[in-house]
């Protein structure tokens, strides 16, 4: 049974559009992130959610909006996909109130933008 | 700004060597550092160190942190050429659980 997956694997669109990414992880953890890998894999976190509230909120354009319909699903939306978008983004997911910080990870869905 | 730093960022060596691999960081509310591997998709745990100068090992590889030094170690003994992958060094600090990701070692072991 797969862990953390996230739909789709691949997205190729062009500049200006809108697009969605699907995560969901059956572990039973309280907590999922979304991270984003850019072309010189630096992985740098964008989101977190705990329980379906927002926790962590980096930096990050305001095209981008999660959504997390319950603790096991969490969605990245992203308006007015522009090229520098284009990168590996990873869903993952963690139980908060364990000592370990151990976070599982999703395949990633690799975004290109043209 | 949380920042985690790695080195070397690149390493070529033939199978059977010992690597080193190393991280460090500068944190606040330090709560632990995790190596993972990552190869051509997704980064798997290998370790999480807390406590200083204690090492966890699995396999040929091992970990430790020094606390004093803000710096933790990465070993890999007889490498092989399955070990060739990206190393990442993560850092949890602050609140929630919040990873900050080094840049990574590109591991490439040769025959």
């Amino acid at each position: 049974d797969t862990a953390v997956s996230q739909t789709p694997k691949y997205l190729v669109t062009q500049m200006g559009n809108d697009k969605s990414i699907k995560c969901e992880q059956n572990l039973g953890h309280d907590t999922m992130y979304w991270y984003k890998q850019d072309s010189k894999k630096f992985l740098k976190i964008m989101f977190s959610y705990n329980n379906k509230e927002l926790i962590i909120n980096e930096t990050v354009p305001n095209r981008f909006s999660p959504k997390s319909p319950d603790k096991a699903h969490l969605n990245l939306h992203i308006n007015s996909l522009e090229l520098g978008d284009s990168a590996v983004y990873f869903c993952a997911s963690s139980q908060l109130d364990r000592p370990s910080g151990e976070q599982y990870f999703g395949p990633g869905t690799r975004l290109t933008v043209t | 700004e949380d920042k985690v730093v790695q080195s070397p960022l690149s390493l070529v060596v033939h199978e059977g060597d010992t690597v080193t691999l190393n991280c460090s960081y500068e944190v606040t509310n330090f709560r632990s550092l995790l190596w993972y591997k990552q190869e051509k998709k997704a980064p798997t745990f290998l370790f999480m160190l807390t406590s200083s100068g204690i090492e966890k090992k699995s396999g040929r590889l091992s970990s430790i942190l020094d606390k004093k030094e803000l710096s933790s170690i990465l070993n890999i003994t007889a490498t092989q050429t399955g070990d060739s992958a990206i190393y990442l060094c993560a850092v949890e600090g602050g609140t929630a659980s919040k990873l900050t990701f080094g840049t990574g070692t590109r591991l490439q072991v040769t025959l």
